[in-house]
């Protein structure tokens, strides 16, 4: 059963650290997004690649954020410096671009972040 | 820009009984998909069931269906005998086909089982 798996699946750290979150979408999925998850804002849309093309980066701080695929297999999200504000759980989850089927994301089990 | 709108923050039902989730969206499009996400405890999002907007139809997966109103905007989610394990934070999700085609959540609804 194919899966999204994100890497680590709990981070605590300091203010000022830098983060690093991975995420390997599953086999064959041409699109990749981040979220992130508060119990403030809800479901937040950091990034969005397609075929490995960064398409949407609009909710991400640029400031400190940055995301990456390197390769089809590898999505990273960083921060850099981090701040407590920062502290959510952050989802990876990959998918189909639509037009190739109903085009459902499959989501990872989250990095949930602490920022000290 | 599309937005999502879940106005019941929390619902609560008995176990065995039906409950429906209410979700309205807003958009110019006519082409477009609508899903139900599952987030349980362990905060997991698990896709529960997708329609497509040029399908009248509406979408039954096992004990869950939709009544998909496009006029209206609305895509309700109905549980039929309902079950402790179906308690969970539930998400209306919406996906555009064209332009950034970004899946876009509305504030969760959280569903309480009562045994």
């Amino acid at each position: 059963d194919a899966r999204v798996t994100q890497t680590p699946r709990h981070k605590v750290t300091e203010m000022g650290q830098e983060v690093t979150m991975r995420c390997q979408p599953i086999l064959g999925h041409n699109t990749v997004f981040w979220y992130r998850q508060t119990m403030m804002q809800g479901l937040e849309l950091l990034a969005y690649f397609r075929n490995r093309a960064p398409l949407d980066d609009s909710g991400m701080p640029k400031d400190r954020f940055s995301a990456e695929m390197p390769d089809a297999t590898l999505a990273t999200l960083k921060i850099q410096p981090s701040e407590p504000r920062d502290s959510a759980v952050y989802f990876c989850a990959s998918g189909l671009a639509p037009g190739t089927g109903t085009s459902p994301l499959h989501f990872g089990n989250g990095t949930r972040l602490t920022v000290t | 820009a599309q937005t999502v709108t879940q106005s019941q923050p929390e619902m609560s039902v008995q176990e065995a009984e039906t409950v429906t989730l209410s979700c309205t969206y807003d958009t110019s499009e006519s082409d477009y998909y609508l899903f139900w996400y599952k987030q349980p405890p362990s905060r997991q999002m698990i896709l529960v069931i997708r329609q497509e907007a040029y399908k009248q139809q509406n979408a039954t997966e096992n004990r869950f269906s939709v009544n998909f109103q496009k006029a209206a905007k609305s895509f309700s989610l109905k549980i039929s005998d309902s079950q402790l394990g179906d308690a969970a934070m539930y998400f209306c999700a919406y996906r555009s086909r064209q332009g950034a085609q970004k899946l876009v959540f509305g504030q969760g609804t959280r569903l309480t089982i009562n045994p």
